[in-house]
Formats: C-alpha cells, sequence, structure tokens
C-alpha cells in the first residue's frame, strides 16, 4: 500500500523568504510519480510539479523547485521568493504502478506574511 | 481550452434525495476518476475509469455510483445521500493510466446532505 505523510499542518513564512514544505512517501512499486499541488481558499487543485522515481535531476518549475532523496524517501517542496499570492494548502501526492490512483498526504496550510 | 468541468459547483440537499453531479472533460482523455476531500484526510479516491463501460472501486466507494458511456463524461450518483457524504468532491482526468501521467481536475463540487 502507498502512504504520503506531510507532517507539518501549518506553516508561516516571510514574503521573499523560502519555504520548505516536508512530504515522506512509501511504496514497494520500483516505478512510481509524485506531485504536488497546490489549493488556493477558493479550492481548485492546481498542478505544480512532478518529479518521477527515476528522474536522475530534481524537478523545478519556475520558483518551485522538489527536492527528491530517494533513499529517504522524500520529496519535499521548495518555494523561493514567497509571494502572498502562495497562501494556500499544499497537497503532496503519489501515482505508483499501475497508476490508478493519486495517493494524497493530509496537506500543509501555508500562510505568507508581509 | 483544455479543461475538466463539474456541475453543480454548490448543492446543498437532503437525506435520501438522489442526486448526480456531472464531469466532463474535453481532452479526450481515458482515465478519469473521483475524488472526495475532507478536512485532515487529504483526497480519497471513490471511483476511477480507465475507459468506456469500464469503471472500479477506489478506496471509499461506499454509497455512490458511477457510469461511462461516453469517453467524456463520468458522473457521479448518489442513491441515497447521507450526511457523512457532506464534502468536496473532484472529478480528475488524465491522458492514460501511469504512474508519470498527471492528472487534471475539475473545479470542485461543495455537497452538504442535511
Amino acid at each position: 500500500a502507498q502512504k504520503i505523510t506531510q507532517t507539518q499542518p501549518g506553516m508561516f513564512v516571510q514574503e521573499k523568504e523560502a519555504v520548505t514544505l516536508d512530504c515522506t512517501y512509501d511504496t514497494s512499486d520500483p516505478s512510481y510519480g509524485l506531485f504536488w499541488y497546490k489549493q488556493p481558499s477558493s479550492g481548485e487543485m492546481i498542478f505544480l510539479i512532478y518529479q518521477g522515481s527515476y528522474d536522475q535531476q530534481n524537478a523545478t518549475e519556475g520558483r518551485y523547485s522538489l527536492n527528491f532523496q530517494k533513499a529517504r524517501k522524500s520529496a519535499n517542496l521548495v518555494i523561493s521568493a514567497s509571494q502572498l499570492g502562495d497562501s494556500a494548502m499544499y497537497f503532496c501526492a503519489m501515482r505508483g504502478g499501475g497508476g490508478n490512483k493519486l495517493t494524497f498526504g493530509t496537506g500543509t496550510q501555508l500562510k505568507v506574511e508581509l | 481550452e483544455a479543461q475538466v468541468t463539474q456541475n453543480p459547483r454548490y448543492l446543498i440537499t437532503v437525506t435520501g434525495k438522489k442526486l448526480t453531479v456531472t464531469c466532463s472533460q474535453n481532452m479526450n482523455h481515458e482515465y478519469m476518476s473521483w475524488y472526495r476531500q475532507d478536512p485532515g484526510l487529504g483526497l480519497r479516491q471513490i471511483y476511477y475509469s480507465m475507459n468506456v463501460e469500464v469503471t472500479d472501486k477506489g478506496d471509499v466507494p461506499e454509497g455512490y455510483k458511477v457510469s461511462r458511456k461516453e469517453k467524456r463524461n463520468f458522473p457521479l450518483i448518489l442513491e441515497s445521500p447521507s450526511p457523512n457524504q457532506t464534502s468536496l468532491y473532484f472529478c480528475a482526468s488524465s491522458l492514460y493510466l501511469g504512474e508519470q501521467e498527471t492528472q487534471y481536475f475539475g473545479p470542485g463540487t461543495r455537497l452538504l446532505v442535511l
């Protein structure tokens, strides 16, 4: 069975600072994908970044980067130069072998302050 | 514009009154799925479909039905809603079933069952 753990229910960061949101996972599948989604207060799920289990390099998308440490089974999201609009719930998710579903963590509520 | 649409976006109903939440995608995706989101639990899969006339249960299928008669549509049916089905529901789709394929989410349907 797959499992995603996000241990930070809530975090605060000052505008323009970098912030790391933690995510650890557990799976027996040799091939899997790791995703981060952003959910603003309006409720929609916005795809941010993807990391494949066989990818050698950490994924980056603009201000988002994924710190992938396969041996430690962690896939932390790093947001650089935080903006007020980054305030939202962030979900880490994994899609395993067979890929019939995304398994989600419980989320981290991020608040960016002036 | 490529998108997943859901209707209605908001619904208040009473226990036992059958309802259907529609989901449609215009990306010719084969794979579609329904999730529910509850506070502190993240998103959990209800049902998924790998193609027309092919559906299967997710983690929390009790009290729900689905059908996939056309590739673009995947309605969620609550035959006899109960208060514990009060939740935020998301439909999602992806091009195919695979661990490296991200899912695109609809805007969500907020359901309150009285």
